[in-house]
């Protein structure tokens, strides 16, 4: 366990499916991101929370729908997915919002969008 | 604007070998930090190391070492007496006090018996 808790480890969902994915930390932490990883790509910053306030969206759709309820919870809901967004989608959370602080990631929920 | 070069993609090598892994970034910023994370197969990623932009000294941690150079914006990372746990995508990544982390596309080490 890394810290930071991400599930479900594995989903296949169809284009018109909805569903969400959750990430959970313990440790103390103010501020929590979601990262998109596709195959040959760098790692692609999507959301920022710092004290449940949503900082930062690098131009996500919004069929990714993100919520963060309080400082330990952040979840991501899916809902009309397309086949590229097939990836492996991580949680990340730190003391603060600048990456200066440590950023301790979740080992990642991998979506296959079918 | 950020960025991170890794231009090797892929690498393999025997176990016992050392290998280096290269990243090259850039940044308009005199101060900012350089990351190295691993990424083993289940998916998480490892931190490794930061340096900030004012301490150039060489890290060395056990079998890991890293060579910071500004003079030619980079930031190696060498693994001597590679072990086959070591089989895993290196990431290198790059970021100012005003910015969220840029990473590089990543290296994948294979460390073969």
């Amino acid at each position: 366990e890394t810290g930071v808790t991400q599930t479900p480890r594995h989903l296949v969902m169809g284009m018109t499916n909805k569903k969400s994915l959750k990430c959970e930390q313990h440790l103390g932490h103010n501020a929590m991101y979601w990262y998109k990883q596709s195959a040959k790509k760098p790692l692609e910053l999507m959301f920022v929370y710092n004290f449940k306030e949503q900082t930062e969206n690098n131009s996500v759709p919004s069929r990714f729908s993100p919520e963060c309820p309080n400082s330990s919870h952040l979840f991501l809901h899916l809902h009309t997915l397309q086949p590229e967004d097939s990836a492996l989608y991580l949680c990340a959370s730190s003391q603060g919002d600048r990456e200066i602080y440590g950023y301790t990631f979740g080992s990642g929920t991998r979506l296959t969008v079918v | 604007a950020q960025k991170v070069t890794q231009a090797q993609t892929e690498i393999s090598v025997v176990e016992k070998e050392d290998v280096t892994l290269d990243c090259v970034y850039e940044t308009r910023d005199t101060t900012y930090y350089l990351f190295w994370y691993k990424q083993p197969p289940s998916g998480e990623l490892v931190f490794l190391i930061r340096r900030n932009s004012f301490d150039e000294q060489n890290e060395i941690s056990g079998r890991y070492s890293w060579n910071f150079q500004k003079s030619t914006s980079s930031f190696n990372f060498t693994i001597t007496a590679s072990q086959v746990v070591d089989s895993a995508v290196y990431f290198c990544a790059l970021s100012d006090v005003s910015s969220k982390l840029t990473f590089g596309k990543g290296i994948t080490l294979s460390v073969r018996p």
